[in-house]
């Protein structure tokens, strides 16, 4: 399974685009992007998944390079309720059951 | 509601008791899963289940059991925890096709504290 970093934590305003940046260097040529969004005590919910290019949806947006090494997960104008930790996770096309493997996520705190 | 449905929402129980975790999904999905969330600690995959198969047991003490009797229930059984079990547990499912999953719907979680 490839590794994912992705920073600890960001601080945005409402109002603000907001970009948080994971790098993969070891993904696979099967492998999909896939991101989530958790608020306290509760589970982490699905937010987008790509493979190249973009992706976008009513929540965000996904930008994925050409050398799929590494993605940003845009969140356009976020509000308050947008702060909660974003996870990023890479996984397997094709595997006998894919399951994803969770790191620590980014932090992301909207301040008024 | 995310369609999968946990119960109870907070536990609290003595290192001689025994409980269980229920988790239920109508969302046709065909693989559910357990994972264990403590304090400042990432989201630790506990089992996996396929078609009510265990096809994953991510080195979890015997204290904990789980059981899937059809691809809508899951359950967590618990005995003799230790204080240091005391976490957010999540249940997942996800439909798996022949390309892979796309995506987990998680319950809200079980908070369970060990007393």
């Amino acid at each position: 399974l490839a590794k994912t970093t992705q920073p600890i934590s960001m601080d945005s305003y409402e109002g603000q685009e907001v970009n948080i940046t994971c790098s993969h260097n070891n993904i696979a040529t099967n492998d999909y992007i896939t991101w989530y969004q958790q608020f306290p005590s509760q589970g982490p919910r699905f937010i987008i998944q790509g493979y190249k290019t973009k992706v976008t949806n009513e929540v965000a947006s996904l930008f994925i390079p050409a050398d799929r090494k590494s993605s940003t997960l845009s969140l356009p104008r976020v509000s308050l309720s947008d702060t909660a930790v974003y996870y990023c996770l890479v996984g397997r096309e094709g595997s006998t059951l894919g399951r994803l493997y969770f790191g620590r996520g980014t932090q992301l705190t909207v301040w008024p | 509601e995310t369609g999968v449905t946990q119960t109870p929402r907070h536990l609290v129980m003595g290192m001689t008791n025994k409980k269980s975790l229920k988790c239920e999904q109508h969302l046709g999905h065909n693989a559910m899963y357990w994972y264990k969330q403590s304090a400042k600690k990432p989201l630790e995959l506990m089992f996996v289940y396929n078609f009510k198969e265990q096809t994953e047991n991510n080195s979890v003490p015997s204290r904990f059991s789980p059981e899937c009797p059809n691809s809508s229930h899951l359950f967590l059984h618990l005995h003799t925890l230790q204080p240091e079990d005391s976490a957010l547990y999540l249940c997942a499912s996800s439909q798996e096709r022949d390309r892979g999953n796309y995506g987990y719907t998680f319950g809200s979680g079980t908070r369970l504290t060990v007393v």
